[in-house]
């Protein structure tokens, strides 16, 4: 069975940097892109970050472009998004996803940008 | 980048009658490759989204077949041969031709 598990979300205050993992189990991880998508309370999705199988690629939206990192561990079946210089339109649920068609979605984790 | 267009964004419908949300992209989602990577996803109130029919029709796995996808190139179609009440959520099309990935708007399905 396919399992994605994110974590540390929490409550940071603007400008604060924040790291989210998700782990993974049950599928071939490194034979996968994996994607970070948000939601913000009440709204829709929006597509954050996206990393290739091997790494080797990255892509971001505009908007995070700059302040967020998307890495992953092969070794250990994770993604991570490292999220620095915080802003309050940040504030959504992430979720993360496997696969160029988002075929399995984690529960997700909140991030709440506010002073 | 692409922008994914749904329609209706809000659908009441009534138990057992058929239902259809449409999704019209702003440029060809036909990849290099051949494929054109436009899925369609439901979101149930409080849950994750989960994927209903990926590469504009093939069902995924788990997925009632009362669920199908159809289209080409710019306009694509979900439908739902009868509305259960299960099937009560906001219902996503994306596309993942071209980045940035991009999603329509959301259409929510509500029984009358």
């Amino acid at each position: 069975e396919v399992r994605l598990l994110e974590s540390g979300g929490a409550l940071v205050q603007p400008g604060g940097s924040l790291r989210l993992s998700c782990a993974t189990s049950g599928f071939t991880f490194s034979s996968y892109l994996m994607t970070w998508v948000r939601q913000a309370p009440g709204k829709g999705l929006e597509w954050v970050s996206t990393i290739t199988g091997n790494a080797a690629g990255t892509f971001y939206a505009d908007s995070v472009k700059g302040r967020l990192t998307i890495s992953r561990d092969n070794s250990k079946n994770t993604v991570s998004l490292q999220m620095n210089n915080l802003r309050a339109d940040d504030t959504a649920v992430y979720f993360c996803a496997k696969g160029r068609s988002f075929e399995s979605w984690g529960q997700g984790t909140l991030v709440t940008v506010s002073s | 980048d692409i922008v994914m267009t749904q329609t209706p964004l809000s659908s009441p419908v009534t138990l057992g009658q058929p239902a259809s949300i449409s999704c019209r992209s702003s440029q060809s989602l036909v990849h290099s490759d051949g494929n054109t990577y436009l899925s369609w996803l439901q979101q149930r109130p409080g849950q994750p989204p989960r994927l209903l029919t990926y590469k504009i029709s093939n069902r995924f796995s788990g997925v009632p077949d009362r669920f199908s996808g159809s289209g080409a190139g710019t306009d694509f179609t979900l439908k739902i041969s009868r509305v259960e009440a299960e099937d009560v959520g906001v219902y996503y099309c994306m596309q993942a031709t071209q980045f940035p990935f991009t999603f329509g708007q959301g259409t929510k399905l509500e029984i009358e």
